[in-house]
C-alpha cells in the first residue's frame, strides 16, 4: 500500500527549515528517502530501518517512528540545491520491492 | 559507489514499433532489478521485478506480453516495450538494491531513466 506524504508542496526561502512526513498504514521494515530533480532519476538520500533509527548527513536528517509507522525528513537551513521532489519509499519486509509516496515538491527561493 | 547505467536516455519511436531499454550494474552484481514507470508529476510506479535466471514478477495491471523483461546476466536487465502506443509514453527507470542483493536494508541505486515518446 502506498505511503502518504505531506505536505504535497512547500516553498521556502534560502536558510529556512522544512519537514516532510511519510506515513504508512502497515508495519514497516524500512523507509528510504530520495530527491528527484526535474527530468532526472531519483537520488538516494538515506534509509532507516525498523528499530527507531535517526540519521543525518550535513543538514538533512530523518527519523523513523516504528510504532507510528511514519518517518520524517528534516531539511535544515535549506539551500537552493535542495529544490526538487522528495519521495519516501517504504518496504514491509527486507525482501525486495518498495512502494513510493506521491512526492513532496520543495522549492527553495533566494 | 554503486552505479546503474541506463540506456538510452531518451527515445522517440513510431506507434507499433518496439523499444528496448537496458540497465547495467557497473560495479556490482545485480541479482534483482526493479522497473518503474513515472508519468509527469506523479510517483514511481513499480511495473515489475526482474531476477537473474528466472522469470520476472509483474505487478497487477502490467501486461507481461507488452513489457518484456529479461535479466540476462548478473549485470544486465532489459525492458522491451512491444508494439508501443502513445499512451506508453513515460519516464522508465530501473533500480537495483545497492549491494546486489534483494535486501532493501541497503537502499537502491537508480538508473538515469529513459524518456520514451511514442508518436
Amino acid at each position: 500500500q502506498q505511503p502518504v506524504q505531506s505536505p504535497q508542496a512547500v516553498i521556502l526561502r534560502e536558510g529556512e527549515d522544512a519537514v516532510i512526513n511519510c506515513s504508512s498504514s502497515k508495519a514497516l521494515y524500512s523507509v528510504h528517502w530520495y530527491r528527484q530533480k526535474h527530468g532526472e532519476a531519483p537520488v538516494f538520500l538515506m534509509i532507516l530501518l525498523k528499530g527507531g533509527e535517526q540519521k543525518g548527513h550535513e543538514k538533512i536528517s530523518a527519523s523513523f517512528n516504528e510504532k507510528k509507522q511514519q518517518s520524517s525528513l528534516y531539511l535544515t537551513a535549506s539551500q537552493l540545491s535542495y529544490s526538487g521532489t522528495y519521495f519516501c519509499g517504504t518496504a514491509n519486509t527486507n525482501a525486495g520491492k518498495s512502494t513510493f509516496g506521491d512526492g513532496t515538491t520543495l522549492t527553495v527561493k533566494p | 559507489g554503486a552505479v546503474v547505467s541506463q540506456h538510452p536516455s531518451w527515445v522517440i519511436c513510431k506507434s507499433g514499433t518496439s523499444v528496448k531499454i537496458e540497465c547495467r550494474s557497473l560495479d556490482f552484481q545485480a541479482t534483482t532489478m526493479f522497473w518503474y514507470r513515472q508519468f509527469p508529476k506523479q510517483s514511481l510506479m513499480l511495473m515489475a521485478t526482474s531476477n537473474e535466471g528466472s522469470k520476472a514478477t509483474y505487478e497487477q495491471g502490467v501486461e507481461k506480453d507488452k513489457f518484456l523483461i529479461n535479466h540476462a546476466s548478473l549485470t544486465l536487465s532489459t525492458l522491451t516495450v512491444t508494439s508501443a502506443h502513445p499512451e506508453d509514453s513515460s519516464f522508465y527507470i530501473c533500480s537495483a538494491p545497492q549491494i546486489g542483493t534483494v535486501d532493501v536494508a541497503y537502499g537502491y541505486t537508480f538508473g538515469s531513466g529513459t524518456r520514451l515518446t511514442v508518436v
